[in-house]
């Protein structure tokens, strides 16, 4: 059974980099057949795609966050990570990391999320 | 961008009930569309992909139509773990998701 896990840094501050990684087990992050995403869910609000990266490093981010967002791939410890530049207030959130089948896609496992608080 | 507006916003209705929740795109989308399932603190479910398929595991209670702007999930009978939240989410440009619709007990 295919599980990815978030973890990195729960309280950054403002105008800092926000570093997250997202670890896969149970399936090799190097298949063909899927990409790899980050999506967020403000505090009480709805989901927001970041991006996505596939085994190959090619990437495709959410245009509205593109100019902070970087995602990248380590296939020998099968994992993924965000970086989120810049960080206000508003990148506070759930940030989940999900597997999507093929492209265009949607979301089959997602991992628990993990809370990111913007404070100083 | 493609906007999806979800409707309505909270849905109050009893274990028994047939339940549809309705989901618009500002542009077509052909069948592109996936619905999921939210319990609070947990991460999305995945529910229905290609606007009408169920993925594997999700009970035949759920079903969903549509094609183009106009979506359907529907719950067949609510069971009492059916109560959550429901999204659409896009995927024929980049991936957007509705606002969320809030299956409430009466």
């Amino acid at each position: 059974q295919l599980q990815l896990q978030e973890s990195g840094s729960g309280l950054v501050k403002p105008s800092q980099t926000l570093s997250l990684t997202c670890a896969v087990s149970g399936g090799s992050i190097s298949s063909g057949a899927y990409s790899w995403s980050w999506i967020r869910q403000p505090p009480g609000k709805g989901l927001e795609w970041i991006g996505y990266i596939y085994h190959t490093g090619s990437t495709y981010y959410n245009p509205s966050l593109e100019s902070r967002v970087t995602i990248s791939i380590d296939r020998s410890k099968n994992q993924f990570s965000l970086k989120l530049t810049s960080v206000t207030a508003a990148d506070t959130a759930v940030y989940y990391c999900a597997r999507g089948v093929t492209a265009p896609t949607y979301f089959d496992y997602w991992g628990q999320g993990t809370v990111v608080t913007v404070s100083s | 961008d493609i906007q999806m507006t979800q409707s309505p916003s909270t849905l109050s209705a009893s274990v028994g009930d047939r339940v549809t929740i309705t989901c618009r795109a500002s542009q077509s989308i052909s069948a592109w569309l996936a619905w999921y399932q939210q319990k609070p603190g947990k991460a999305p479910r995945l529910l229905i992909y290609k606007a009408s398929s169920l993925e594997s595991g999700v009970p035949s209670r759920f079903s969903g139509s549509g094609s183009g702007t106009e979506f359907t999930l529907t719950i067949s009978s609510l069971q009492p773990d059916d109560f959550a939240t429901y999204y659409c989410q896009q995927y024929k440009s980049y991936y957007t998701f509705g606002q969320g619709t809030k299956l409430e007990s009466k």
